[in-house]
């Protein structure tokens, strides 16, 4: 079946430790995006990627890198940079910048720290 | 002002009731409307999705778009417990820029 997996579902950070959450879609998709989900809070967009090798900061990008060098793959590395990282990373594709379509999510990697 | 405000309940009913569900927007250029469902430790599901004004129906599910008041619904008739979840409004001026509202938890009783 054509979707979106995340891995892993849950993950645990040591102070001073990078996390890479993984997000990988066989849908063909052209635009990938990472948000970040927090109670309360509506999503927050971190970065977003419309083509291969190439990705955009989002509002709260600070304390988080990622790469996108295959269509499948959007990794985020959260670093120790970001002290507050402990929250739920929703990954999502959309078929294309301009397709007039919405866009599809994972079923999210919840972060914690130790 | 956030660009998106949504009630964030929890919105309690018995079953088979009507549910309302609504957000407020602030960007008059929003042209795009979504309505996702989001189940406990789960990712967003698309429920619907509509362009500029009106309304779009499918099966218990309807939505409605008003953009001269700046206001969206989304309408669940005979609700089940089934549909007890998170319900999250988005919308967007042109795609690959998404707001969202921070989400409705809507609890429906047997």
């Amino acid at each position: 079946d054509g979707g979106i997996t995340q891995s892993p579902k849950y993950l645990f950070r040591k102070e001073g430790q990078n996390v890479t959450l993984s997000c990988e879609q066989n849908l063909n998709h052209d635009a990938m995006y990472w948000y970040r989900q927090d109670p309360g809070q509506g999503l927050r967009l971190i970065y977003y990627s419309q083509i291969v090798n190439d990705f955009q900061k989002g509002d709260i990008a600070e304390g988080y890198s990622v790469s996108r060098e295959k269509k499948e793959s959007f990794p985020l590395t959260v670093t120790s940079a970001q002290k507050n990282p402990t929250a739920f990373y929703l990954c999502a594709s959309e078929g294309s910048p301009y397709s007039n379509q919405p866009q599809h999510f994972g079923d999210g990697t919840r972060l914690s720290i130790l | 002002q956030k660009e998106v405000e949504q009630d964030p309940g929890p919105l309690s009913v018995p079953e088979g009731a009507i549910v309302s569900l609504n957000c407020t927007y602030s960007n008059s250029a929003f042209q795009y409307f979504m309505w996702y469902r989001q189940y406990s430790r789960k990712g967003p599901e698309l429920l619907m999705y509509t362009y500029s004004s009106g309304n779009k129906e499918d099966g218990r599910f309807t939505a409605q778009v008003d953009k001269s008041s700046k206001y969206i619904s989304l309408f669940i008739r005979d609700s089940q417990p089934s549909d007890s979840a998170t319900y999250l409004c988005a919308m967007s001026e042109v795609f690959n820029k998404f707001y969202f509202g921070s989400g409705t938890k809507l609890n429906v009783k047997p």
